[in-house]
C-alpha cells in the first residue's frame, strides 16, 4: 500500500521563483492537509482540505494556494518563494475530517529556498 | 492561540527502565488529543487518538492516560529498547463548531534510549 506520497523529496529553489509540492493518497481519505517542520517548533498547520472542492486556511498560509480537484490529490503552491519557506513539508490524512482519527503522514518534502 | 506543551523536550533513559512524559493543553472545548511516534529520516506515525475524559490506551508496551477536565495526557513506555528511541509528538484538537480544522502540535520530546 502507498499510503501518502509526496514528491519531491527534496527540492532547492532561488527566491522568488515558484513550485507545487505534489500530494496523493490511495486510502479514500476525505481529510487532508499540509504541515510546515521548523527546527524548534512543531508542525504547523498551512492548509486543510475536508473534501474534494474545499479547502480551508490553517495556521500560517500566507504565502501558500492550494486546490482540491480529486479526493486523492492535495498539491501545495508557492507562488514565489521567499527564503522563510525553507522548511521541511508533510502532508497528512484521514478518512474523515473530524479530528478524532488518526492523520496518516507522507515522508516529507525538504525545501531550500536560497 | 492553542498552545500544546510537551515536556521534558528531551530524555535520556537507560535500555529497561521505564519511562513517561507529559503533554498539556487547554483544556475548554477540548476534542481530541493524539500521540504520534517520530523516527529519524522516516514520518510521523500514530500510537493513540483519545477523545474521553479518563481514557486509557496502550499498544504493547506503550500506553497513554487522558485528563480533560486539567488538560495533560501522559505516555508511558515499560521496559524501554533501543528501538523505542523517537521524538513523540502529542497534538490536540480544538473543535470549532464549524469545519473540521486541523491539529496542534507540540514541539515534542526528544527520546534516546542508552543500551
Amino acid at each position: 500500500n502507498a499510503g501518502v506520497t509526496q514528491t519531491p523529496k527534496f527540492q532547492v529553489l532561488k527566491t522568488g521563483q515558484s513550485m507545487t509540492l505534489q500530494c496523493a493518497q490511495d486510502m479514500n481519505h476525505e481529510y487532508m492537509s499540509w504541515y510546515r517542520q521548523d527546527p524548534g517548533m512543531g508542525l504547523r498547520l498551512i492548509h486543510y482540505s475536508v473534501g474534494a472542492g474545499i479547502t480551508d486556511q490553517g495556521e500560517v498560509p500566507n504565502g501558500y494556494n492550494v486546490s482540491r480537484s480529486t479526493t486523492e490529490d492535495f498539491p501545495l503552491r508557492l507562488l514565489s518563494a521567499a527564503p522563510s519557506q525553507t522548511s521541511v513539508y508533510f502532508c497528512a490524512s484521514s478518512t474523515t475530517g473530524i479530528m478524532s482519527q488518526p492523520q496518516h503522514f507522507g515522508d516529507g518534502t525538504r525545501l531550500s529556498i536560497l | 492561540i492553542l498552545n500544546v506543551e510537551q515536556s521534558p523536550q528531551s530524555l535520556h533513559v537507560q535500555e529497561g527502565d521505564s519511562t513517561n512524559f507529559t503533554c498539556s493543553f487547554p483544556s475548554s472545548n477540548f476534542y481530541a488529543l493524539h500521540w504520534y511516534r517520530w523516527e529519524t529520516a522516516k514520518s510521523p506515525e500514530a500510537l493513540f487518538v483519545m477523545t474521553l475524559n479518563g481514557d486509557e490506551k496502550k499498544k504493547g508496551r506503550i500506553s497513554a492516560t487522558l485528563n480533560t477536565k486539567e488538560g495533560y495526557s501522559y505516555l508511558y513506555i515499560k521496559g524501554s529498547q533501543p528501538e523505542d528511541s523517537a521524538t513523540y509528538l502529542c497534538a490536540s484538537h480544538l473543535y470549532s463548531g464549524g469545519g473540521a480544522d486541523g491539529l496542534t502540535f507540540g514541539k515534542g520530546t526528544h527520546l534516546i534510549i542508552q543500551p
